[in-house]
Order: structure tokens, then C-alpha cells, then sequence
């Protein structure tokens, strides 16, 4: 069945860059996700991909895409303690599909 | 454009009883999601709208839990004769059918205590 996987727990020092890594067992992904939850808070989409794509750079946010092995990441350049949330990868298979959500990891910020 | 909104946000009943949450969509988004997100987990898919008509239901959904989108604006979710295990965060997100129908939008969620 379809499953996203990922990390639970991540810490890095402000200022580093932060790499969150997911797993997703669909091959028929076509849109992926990274969704942002700040304590108290809905999910915010942060960013996202499409699986023909390898790579997608805004801002401060680098998502890397390598399909062969159903592996995605997040990287965080500059890290800043407003970063500290819990982002869940997500996945589906059309845009008006349902989205499957990983766990989430949870970024905490070092001073 | 002020979101997706959700209402109530905080909703404590006791087990047995009917409970039934709104969802208001981005206005014009046609298309609208239920998602139950638990402790320490992602949100799980529920259910989906496009316009009125009720087009997924998840397994999750059991014959305890209804949701209507009458006039294919808003939404509700009830759950009937509550149970403990239902205790959860409730999730409405909503989407377009253009350009951008990909991106799901969420609202704040209602988070239900069953006592």
C-alpha cells in the first residue's frame, strides 16, 4: 500500500543547514510535498515537486527528488529558530487526489 | 481570500454523543478534503468533494461518520454516538480545479476530546 516514511526527530544549530530526508513507496507519485506544523497551527504547504523534476530551489528551501529511489529531502539553508516546527512529506498521485502524509519530523534549533 | 476555516475549533463531548464540525473552502476552491490527523501522526485522508458530490471515502470512514457539502460551498462532518478513538484533530483543506489544482490549502482544524 501506499506509505510515506521519515525521520521523527532532527536538531541542528542555528545558523546550519537542516537536510530532512522521506521515503515514499508509491511509484505512481506524481506531486510530492513538504508541509510545515508550527505548535498550535495547520499545515502549511511549504513547497513541493513533480516527479518528473529532480530538483526545486525557493528561497532558503531546496527539495531534492531522486525517483529511481523513492527518496526526497528538504534542505533548510540558514537555519533560524522561527524553523522549528514539524514537517511532514507527503505524496499523491493526481492533483485532485488525496494526499498521504508522512509521521512528520519534529526540527528542533540548537543556539 | 481569508483561508480555510473550521468551526468550532475545540470541541469536548462526552462518548455517545453526536458531534458535527464546518468546514468553509477557500471561495471558489470546488474541491474539498476531510483529513483526522492523531498525536504524533500526519493527517490521514478522510474523504473529498469535488463541488457537491462526494467522490472518495476513505475505509477510515466508518457508518459512524457522515459529511455533506450541500451547495458545494461548505462542508460538515458529523460523528455520531462518539466513541474515545475518535478523539483527534479534524482537518479541512481545500484546492482549485485550474492551474494550481495540486496545492491543498488547510484550515486551522477542530480538535475534538471525547470524555
Amino acid at each position: 500500500g501506499e506509505d510515506v516514511e521519515q525521520s521523527l526527530f532532527l536538531s541542528v544549530r542555528e545558523g546550519d543547514s537542516s537536510v530532512i530526508n522521506c521515503t515514499y513507496t508509491d511509484s505512481s507519485s506524481t506531486y510530492l510535498y513538504w508541509y510545515k506544523q508550527e505548535p498550535g497551527a495547520g499545515l502549511q504547504l511549504l513547497t513541493y515537486i513533480f516527479s518528473n523534476m529532480d530538483m526545486k530551489q525557493d528561497q532558503r528551501l531546496t527539495v531534492l527528488l531522486n525517483k529511481k529511489d523513492k527518496h526526497l529531502s528538504l534542505r533548510i539553508a540558514d537555519t533560524q529558530t522561527g524553523d522549528s516546527a514539524i514537517y511532514f512529506c507527503a505524496d499523491s498521485y493526481s492533483s485532485a487526489s488525496k494526499i498521504i502524509f508522512g509521521s512528520g519530523t519534529r526540527l528542533s534549533i540548537r543556539p | 481570500d481569508t483561508g480555510v476555516s473550521q468551526d468550532p475549533r475545540h470541541k469536548i463531548t462526552k462518548r455517545g454523543q453526536n458531534v458535527t464540525f464546518r468546514c468553509d473552502p477557500i471561495s471558489e476552491h470546488n474541491r474539498l478534503y476531510w483529513y483526522r490527523q492523531t498525536l504524533g501522526q500526519g493527517p490521514e485522508f478522510l474523504t473529498y468533494f469535488q463541488n457537491e458530490a462526494q467522490l472518495e471515502k476513505s475505509r477510515l470512514l466508518s457508518d459512524r461518520f457522515s459529511a455533506e457539502r450541500p451547495k458545494g460551498s461548505f462542508s460538515t462532518l458529523e460523528i455520531q454516538r462518539t466513541e474515545q478513538g475518535d478523539s483527534a484533530m479534524y482537518l479541512c483543506a481545500s484546492s482549485s480545479t485550474g492551474q494550481s489544482s495540486y496545492e491543498q490549502y488547510f484550515g486551522p482544524g477542530t480538535r475534538l476530546t471525547v470524555t
